[in-house]
């Protein structure tokens, strides 16, 4: 595609639900990361993919979040049992490599949990 | 550990008047600087980057960054700035250092507003 496809755009969930976030990167990125941004704040770094292998997950908050990307293309980020500060916008970005090469950005999921 | 800061969370300017947005940055290594723009309930959008060679880069909707490397800084600037470019915008550097993944380390991000 065009740019980086994030789905849903909102997503409302109860407290304790799961929920699963994807993003389709563009086309032969090899690189894809998530993000989470809380209101008015700066993107802060959960998980990085090269390919299918997830070299980073430093980022994630806690082990109710889960990143996948099987076959290197189509990512889903899952987070258990959702909790209230877990509501926050979740970007995905792409990128050709590693290295220098800029990312480009989803519109981003806003995730409400009440 | 690589880090950027924009010590300003809010810039005022009139229309048709200069901007700049301030970054600073801490690496160790070489700096791989980034600059995005974020509109409300959008995703960012990258303006302009700076690897190596001239210090001033030229990027989107006639923006260009100013790389300092004595004052670790990498300064946003526009000469006219238009009322369109309201948003927030955020500096990053690309982390190096560790080890394969090479993730975006974001600052705290400046909210620009131009009046009219």
């Amino acid at each position: 595609g065009a740019g980086v496809s994030q789905s849903p755009r909102y997503k409302v969930a109860k407290r304790g639900q799961d929920v699963a976030l994807r993003c389709d990167p563009i086309s032969g990125h090899v690189s894809l990361f998530w993000y989470q941004q809380a209101l008015g704040q700066g993107p802060e770094f959960l998980t990085y993919f090269q390919n299918e292998a997830q070299l980073d997950k430093s980022g994630l908050p806690s082990d109710r979040f889960f990143a996948e990307r099987p076959e290197g293309s189509v990512s889903t980020l899952k987070i258990q049992r959702t909790q209230q500060e877990d509501s926050a916008v979740y970007l995905c970005a792409s990128s050709q490599t590693g290295g220098v090469s800029e990312a480009f950005f989803g519109q981003g999921t806003r995730l409400t949990v009440v | 550990a690589q880090s950027v800061a924009q010590p300003e969370d809010q810039v005022n300017v009139a229309e048709g008047n200069p901007l700049t947005v301030k970054c600073t940055y801490s690496v160790s290594g070489n700096p791989y600087l980034f600059w995005y723009v974020q509109y409300p309930n959008r995703g960012l959008q990258f303006l302009l980057k700076y690897i190596t060679g001239d210090n001033l880069v030229k990027g989107s909707y006639g923006f260009e960054a100013e790389f300092n490397k004595s004052q670790t800084s990498f300064h946003l600037k526009k000469p006219s700035a238009l009322v369109s470019d309201s948003a927030l915008y955020f500096c990053a550097v690309r982390d190096m250092a560790s080890s394969g993944t090479y993730k975006y380390i974001f600052g705290t991000g400046t909210r620009l507003k131009v009046l009219a």
